[in-house]
């Protein structure tokens, strides 16, 4: 079945922006979205269908996609945003909705 | 309001059977397709299966297909998720979640279950 590769982590500073990253062959015909999953909690749709927020979801949460790369940006991080990170697809197939590894972000 | 709420933490014996719940409210129960995600401890996200309320349409992942069974009561908005003989390593939080349709909309808090001897 697909498979989406995320990195295992990702860090840093407060007030700077990261960039979590979710691999797949030719990901950007694809509709992606993102989740976030603070511990302890369920996760939170953050971005659905590349680039679009969903209520209460602040602006800083923005996505793209294009060629192998689906990408979660995240500007003027807050220790808040620590938290692992997961992708999203649907496909036509026996396995229609996948989920990439997670990428945990660390605040520094 | 909109909301998801799941029968509380479980602990049982190898072999047992189990059936959790995800009471759903604030919505038209059968407009949206409900799926269940295992979550295993330390563990990413992984897709069991999804049902269509309406007609009762399931699909199940490759990997849970045989191993449980998911099903719901549109008389009271409930989705299921149930095991006939547990095994240790179904120890994991298990969620529902409803869908909109291509990607997971709303989560209910999870229900720990915990399978030990």
């Amino acid at each position: 079945s697909y498979v989406l590769t995320q990195p295992p982590s990702v860090s840093v500073a407060p007030g700077q922006t990261a960039r979590i990253t979710c691999g797949g062959n030719n990901i950007g015909s694809k509709s992606v979205h993102w989740y976030q999953q603070k511990p302890g909690q369920a996760p939170l749709l953050v971005v659905y269908d590349d680039v679009a927020r969903p209520s209460g979801i602040p602006e800083r949460f923005s996505g793209s996609n294009s060629g192998s790369t689906a990408t979660l940006t995240i500007t003027r991080v807050e220790a808040g945003d620590d938290a692992d990170y997961y992708c999203q697809l649907w496909q036509n197939s026996d396995h229609p909705w996948v989920f990439g590894g997670g990428t945990k972000l660390t605040v520094l | 309001e909109v909301q998801l709420v799941q029968s509380g933490a479980e602990v049982k014996k190898p072999g047992e059977s189990l059936k959790i719940s995800c009471k759903t409210s604030g919505y038209t129960f059968t407009n949206y397709w409900i799926a269940w995600v295992r979550q295993m401890p330390g563990k990413g996200l992984e897709w069991m299966g999804s049902m269509d309320p309406s007609d009762s349409d399931t699909r199940y992942s490759p990997s849970f297909q045989g191993q449980v069974i998911i099903s719901a009561d549109k008389s009271i908005s409930t989705a299921y998720l149930q095991w006939t003989s547990l095994k240790a390593s179904d120890t994991a939080m298990y969620y529902c979640a409803r869908l909109s349709p291509r990607y997971f909309d709303l989560w209910g808090r999870g229900t720990l279950v915990t399978v030990s001897s």
